[in-house]
């Protein structure tokens, strides 16, 4: 169990580009959720996948934001037309049916210039 | 709906003195509630759960929680504080439909510890 792990951990993009983050759930996860965490304040829902069905977006997630899991492995978040307010932590969580405990993963911290 | 409350954004303890950090949730039905712990630059690490079993629950580091249900309160508490303790803290509540649960969070504590 090595763990969630996410990738890149730190982007760096000019506005109005377009940007992927990677996640990697625990093995055997059929849960995974997506959080968007600005400076200052708490984590905040965006959306969630069981297997490969996405199953719950938030408001939040615009409609420049898109997120798959193909094959219910590992989830990709993608921005498109990046903004200033897109800067954010970017946390993605995952857990097991049965458990309502959710593992998170370090985070990816984009910085939209 | 489902929310939850910190009460303050900044906690500064001595060494050695007693950690207090509030949390107030409402909810409608009953709730699943948790303590994160997060250190700079990283992701947050589970500290505690309350699941409706035992309404002290113990958790990692030293850390304990109280679930109160005719205050609506969790609040998180550790005898001695740590230098190490430093970090921010986030409380948060269960929602969920359909057998899964998104986590609702507080708007986090940072604690300070000092010498």
């Amino acid at each position: 169990d090595t763990g969630v792990s996410q990738d890149p951990r730190h982007k760096i993009t000019k506005r109005g580009q377009n940007v992927t983050f990677r996640c990697d759930p625990i093995s055997e996860h059929n849960r995974l959720y997506w959080y968007r965490q600005t400076l200052g304040q708490g984590p905040e829902f965006l959306t969630y996948f069981q297997n490969e069905a996405q199953l719950e977006k938030s408001r939040l997630l615009s409609d420049r934001f898109s997120a798959e899991r193909p094959k219910g492995s590992f989830s990709t978040l993608e921005i498109q037309r990046t903004e200033q307010g897109d800067s954010a932590m970017y946390l993605c969580a995952s857990s097991t049916t049965g458990t309502n405990t959710q593992y998170f993963g370090p985070g990816t911290r984009l910085t939209v210039l | 709906a489902q929310s939850v409350t910190q009460l303050g954004s900044h906690v500064s303890v001595s060494e050695g003195a007693l950690v207090l950090l509030r949390c107030n949730y409402s909810s409608s039905v009953p709730p699943y509630l948790f303590w994160y712990v997060q250190y700079p630059n990283q992701g947050l690490q589970l500290l505690l759960k309350y699941t409706s079993a035992a309404t002290l629950v113990k958790g990692i580091n030293g850390f304990e929680a109280e679930f109160k249900k005719s205050e609506t309160s969790f609040h998180l508490t550790k005898p001695s504080a740590h230098m190490s303790d430093a970090a921010e803290y986030f409380c948060a509540v269960s929602v969920g439909a359909g057998g899964y649960n998104k986590l609702i969070f507080g708007a986090g504590t940072r604690l300070a510890v000092h010498p």
